[in-house]
């Protein structure tokens, strides 16, 4: 069972392009979860869908930043008009179940650089 | 709204010694403790977790964790590290009823031969 997969694994933009990021959760898991980690601290949550919903984006920066989980394909994180503070190291997870005793499993992270 | 604290940012250790990582968090509801492990340049891979019962919490790789309710504690040990060991550990929460994590800091510990 291939775990959760993204992609791409490096990403680098100038500011004011858009980022896009993907994630693929682990097969037969329908919650998917972003985190974000930036430079020397700890990851913090951004949102967190089920298919075709948005359940909890308390975590979500006002502007610029959307998140989708279709019913087909990869979750996606978009960031427009990127700036330097958005350069991290963006996880994702995925769980199978929801609830908070479900484990998330996290893929390798994308990792943003803005120049 | 939870919080978790790790004591400590960086852990150095010579191999075969123990080592434990301190974590203690905060929250007016119940809550679900994870400690997690990053390798570099890798995702997080979950060392263990705490829902209920037992206080003493065996994980992978020789790892526990005890959960302390009065001192809202779930500190990591390991009574003898190696090499491969080195890495970041991540102590994190969830509210029961939720299903986002609140994160630690992270403590880095460099074991050294």
């Amino acid at each position: 069972n291939a775990g959760v997969m993204q992609n791409p694994r490096h990403l680098v933009r100038r500011r004011g392009q858009e980022a896009r990021l993907r994630c693929s959760p682990m097969k037969g898991h329908s919650h998917v979860y972003w985190y974000r980690q930036l430079p020397e601290e700890g990851l913090k949550f951004m949102v967190y869908l089920q298919k075709e919903n948005i359940i909890d984006e308390s975590g979500m920066p006002k502007e610029r930043f959307s998140a989708e989980f279709p019913k087909e394909g990869p979750s996606i994180l978009r960031i427009q008009q990127v700036v330097r503070g958005d350069s991290a190291a963006y996880f994702c997870a995925s769980s199978q179940l929801a609830g908070g005793t479900d484990t998330q499993y996290f893929g390798p992270g994308t990792r943003l650089t803005v120049l | 709204a939870q919080s978790v604290t790790q004591l400590d940012s960086q852990v150095p250790v010579f191999e075969e010694a123990p080592v434990e990582l301190r974590c203690n968090y905060s929250s007016s509801v119940s809550v679900y403790l994870f400690w997690y492990v990053q390798y570099p340049n890798q995702g997080l891979q979950l060392l263990l977790k705490y829902l209920s019962g037992s206080t003493l919490v065996k994980g992978i790789n020789g790892f526990e964790a005890e959960f302390n309710k009065s001192q809202t504690s779930f500190h990591l040990r390991k009574p003898s590290v190696h090499i491969s060991d080195t890495a970041e550990y991540f102590c994190a929460v969830s509210k029961a009823a939720g299903n986002k994590l609140t994160f630690g800091g992270g403590t880095r510990v460099l074991v050294k031969p």
